[in-house]
C-alpha cells in the first residue's frame, strides 16, 4: 500500500510569490491534515480536510490556505511568500473513524525555501 | 485546551544503554498520546500510541511507553540503546470525539546516541 505522496519534494520561491504543494494521501484515507515544521516553531497545525471541507484550522494567516479534492487529494497553497515561511511543510492522512484516536500517517513533506 | 510538554530538546546516551524520553500533557478531556520519529530529511513514522486500555504501549522497535492519568505523563522507553535510534522523537496528543484530526505536537527531543 503506497504511503503518503507530496510533490514537489524541494523548491526555491523569491518573496513575493506564491506556491501550490501536493499530497496524496493512503488509499482509503479520507482526512488530509498539513503541518507547517521549522527549527524555531516545531511542528504546527495548519489545516485539516475531510470529505473536501476544512474541519479545522490553525492559527496562521490568510495567506495559507488548502482545498481538498473528491479523490481526497489535497493542495495547500502559499501566497505572497514570505522570508519566514521557509519551512518544511508536511501532509498528514488518516481514515477519520469516528470517535477519535486516529492516527495520521505522514508524508516525507515538501522543503520550501523562500530567498 | 491540548498541548504537550518534552523535557529536553536533547538527550545523549551511550549504545545500550536506557533509552527515557520525556512528555507531560495537558487535556481537558481523555486524551490519546501518540510517539512519532523523524529520521533526517523524512517525514515522521509513528513509533506507538496510546488510546484506550492497557497503560504500558509497546512500539516498534523496542520502544515502549506508559500512560500515567495522575502524573498526566507518557514517557518513551527503550532498554537499551542502538546507533539506529538517533534521530528526532516528537510527543502528540490528539482530541477524542468527532472535532477532528488535529494533533498538537511537543518541541520534539532529539537524541543522540554515542558509540
Amino acid at each position: 500500500k503506497a504511503g503518503v505522496t507530496q510533490t514537489p519534494r524541494y523548491l526555491i520561491k523569491t518573496r513575493g510569490q506564491q506556491v501550490t504543494l501536493s499530497c496524496s494521501p493512503i488509499s482509503g484515507h479520507r482526512s488530509v491534515s498539513w503541518y507547517q515544521q521549522t527549527p524555531g516553531q516545531g511542528l504546527q497545525f495548519l489545516f485539516e480536510y475531510f470529505s473536501e471541507t476544512q474541519r479545522n484550522k490553525g492559527n496562521f494567516p490568510g495567506r495559507f490556505s488548502g482545498r481538498q479534492f473528491s479523490n481526497s487529494r489535497s493542495e495547500m497553497n502559499v501566497s505572497t511568500l514570505e522570508l519566514g515561511d521557509s519551512a518544511l511543510y508536511l501532509c498528514a492522512s488518516s481514515l477519520a473513524r469516528p470517535g477519535g484516536g486516529n492516527t495520521i500517517y505522514f508524508g516525507e513533506g515538501s522543503w520550501l525555501t523562500v530567498v | 485546551a491540548q498541548s504537550v510538554t518534552q523535557l529536553g530538546s536533547h538527550v545523549s546516551v551511550s549504545e545500550g544503554a536506557l533509552v527515557l524520553l520525556r512528555c507531560n500533557y495537558s487535556s481537558s478531556v481523555p486524551p490519546y498520546l501518540f510517539w512519532y520519529v523523524q529520521y533526517p530529511n523524512q517525514g515522521l513514522q509513528l513509533l506507538l500510541k496510546y488510546t484506550t486500555g492497557a497503560t504500558l504501549v509497546k512500539g516498534i522497535n523496542g520502544f515502549e511507553a506508559e500512560f500515567k492519568k495522575s502524573e498526566t505523563s507518557f514517557h518513551l522507553t527503550k532498554p537499551s540503546a542502538h546507533m539506529s535510534d538517533a534521530a528526532e522523537y516528537f510527543c502528540a496528543v490528539s482530541a477524542s470525539g468527532n472535532t477532528g484530526n488535529q494533533f498538537y505536537f511537543g518541541t520534539g527531543t532529539s537524541l543522540t546516541v554515542i558509540p
